[in-house]
């Protein structure tokens, strides 16, 4: 199956500064690579995701790119704000299954 | 995005016991699957609830301990069964498409074994 490592497990960044979470996968044939946003106590929220034809995808402040031949993937936050404080789940498909990433814990410092 | 509605919200339960976890979601979705996220962990899928068909269970997961029911496309129930506290965790369903695109979850059930 699908094995998905997510790096790194914890994240501090000052308010202002970008924050970047990076994701390797192991199946050549996944094709759907989501990021979850998970606030304490919440459910994960779906923040952006991106497919296997395409190379990057950008949404305000965030944006994701994809390395097929490499089979990674990264999630960028710019211009960070205390409410981006969360913990960040990668994912890819195989099978129509999503396995996750071990998580990123992101704190934003005022 | 897909509406997915989960009860009960949290229970604690007496070692031995059953609980019965319910799912509901809304048409969009044609998929739907049971995770588990252990306190500070990750999620952990346990099975694809088939609709009419037993459930797709996950290495380290069995029926007999994580029966799953799915009579229609919208519902689906998770039974954790003569719980021990290790079966304390928080279960998750969440609904998606074959096509593997966005899958959502429902709130959690926050389970306690005591």
């Amino acid at each position: 199956g699908e094995n998905v490592e997510q790096h790194p497990s914890t994240l501090s960044v000052q308010e202002g500064d970008s924050a970047v979470i990076k994701c390797t996968y192991s199946d050549s044939a996944s094709n759907y690579f989501p990021w979850y946003k998970q606030e304490l106590g919440k459910r994960p929220q779906l923040i952006i995701d991106i497919r296997s034809n395409v190379g990057e995808k950008k949404d305000q402040r965030i944006a994701v790119t994809l390395n097929k031949t490499a089979k990674h993937f990264s999630l960028h936050i710019t211009e960070t704000q205390p409410e981006d404080s969360a913990v960040y789940f990668c994912a890819a498909t195989s099978d129509y299954k999503l396995s996750f990433g071990a998580g990123t814990t992101v704190t934003v410092r005022a | 995005s897909a509406v997915i509605s989960q009860k009960p919200s949290r229970d604690i339960c007496q070692r031995g016991t059953s609980l019965t976890i319910q799912c509901q979601v809304d048409s969009q979705v044609t998929m739907m699957f049971w995770y588990r996220q252990q306190p500070g962990q990750s999620l952990t899928l346990i099975a694809t609830a088939n609709q009419g068909s037993e459930a797709t269970y996950e290495s380290g997961f069995v029926i007999d301990k994580f029966p799953i029911s799915r009579p229609n496309l919208t519902f689906s129930t998770l039974t954790v069964s003569n719980m021990s506290p290790e079966d304390s965790s928080i279960y998750l369903c969440s609904g998606g498409t074959r096509e593997g695109t966005e899958a959502f979850f429902g709130q959690g059930t926050r389970l306690t074994v005591v």
